[in-house]
């Protein structure tokens, strides 16, 4: 399985767009790449998932370059309860697989 | 529609005790998984069955831990005997299908291991 790379954490304040970066160097061409969210005491919920350019969902976007090697969540105007852990995984088989994934904390 | 149930939420054992959890999927998920996730780590895929056979249990500690899921719906995980090492939170995940995107993956709140 792929193996992702991603900030430890991240700060922000309410109203900001959090960009998260991912770095997947060693992606398979039929990899796909999803992202999830983790509030504590719960488990993870998927927030995106794209293999190439820009997916928009209501809660998020994903950017791919052309190379796949990295990708980039984008949460626009977050709130205080978009403070969780985030979660890139890259995978063929869609089954959830987990790095150390970056923890956002956002401020009032 | 109803989530991932998991139980017991929290479970505190001495050590070489033994513990089992519980997990009831969503109805109609042909898959389940369990996750180990150790605190300030992501999760780590234990076990993956498809209906009630068991797909992978390659990182399955065999010696201490087993799992089942009798008649491919609730599923139940077994540690024996607890290492203090086990400590941590063991998430069930259910799917449709073997196949599906990243959206089709529904995660359990978990049960909280402590062993001491």
């Amino acid at each position: 399985l792929a193996k992702t790379t991603q900030p430890i954490s991240m700060d922000s304040y309410e109203g900001q767009e959090v960009n998260i970066t991912c770095s997947h160097n060693n992606i398979a061409t039929n990899d796909y790449i999803t992202w999830y969210q983790q509030f504590p005491s719960q488990g993870p919920r998927f927030i995106i998932q794209g293999y190439k350019t820009k997916v928009t969902n209501e809660v998020a976007s994903l950017f791919i370059p052309a190379d796949r090697k990295s990708s980039t969540l984008s949460l626009p105007r977050v709130s205080l309860s978009d403070t969780a852990v985030y979660y890139c995984s890259s995978g063929g088989s869609y089954i959830p697989t987990f790095g150390r994934g970056t923890s956002l904390i956002v401020h009032p | 529609e109803a989530g991932v149930a998991q139980s017991p939420r929290y479970k505190i054992i001495e050590k070489r005790q033994s513990v089992a959890f519980w997990c009831n999927p969503i109805s109609g998920h042909a898959t389940l998984y369990w996750y180990q996730q150790i605190l300030g780590q992501g999760p780590k895929l234990l076990i993956q069955f498809q209906n009630n056979g068991v797909v992978d249990d390659s990182q399955l500690p065999k010696d201490r831990f087993s799992a089942e899921r009798l008649k491919g719906v609730d599923s139940t995980l077994k540690i024996q005997p607890a290492k203090l090492e086990d400590s941590a939170v063991y998430l069930c995940a259910s799917s449709p299908t073997f196949s599906d995107r990243g959206y089709g993956y529904t995660f359990g709140s978990g049960t909280r291991l402590t062993v001491v």
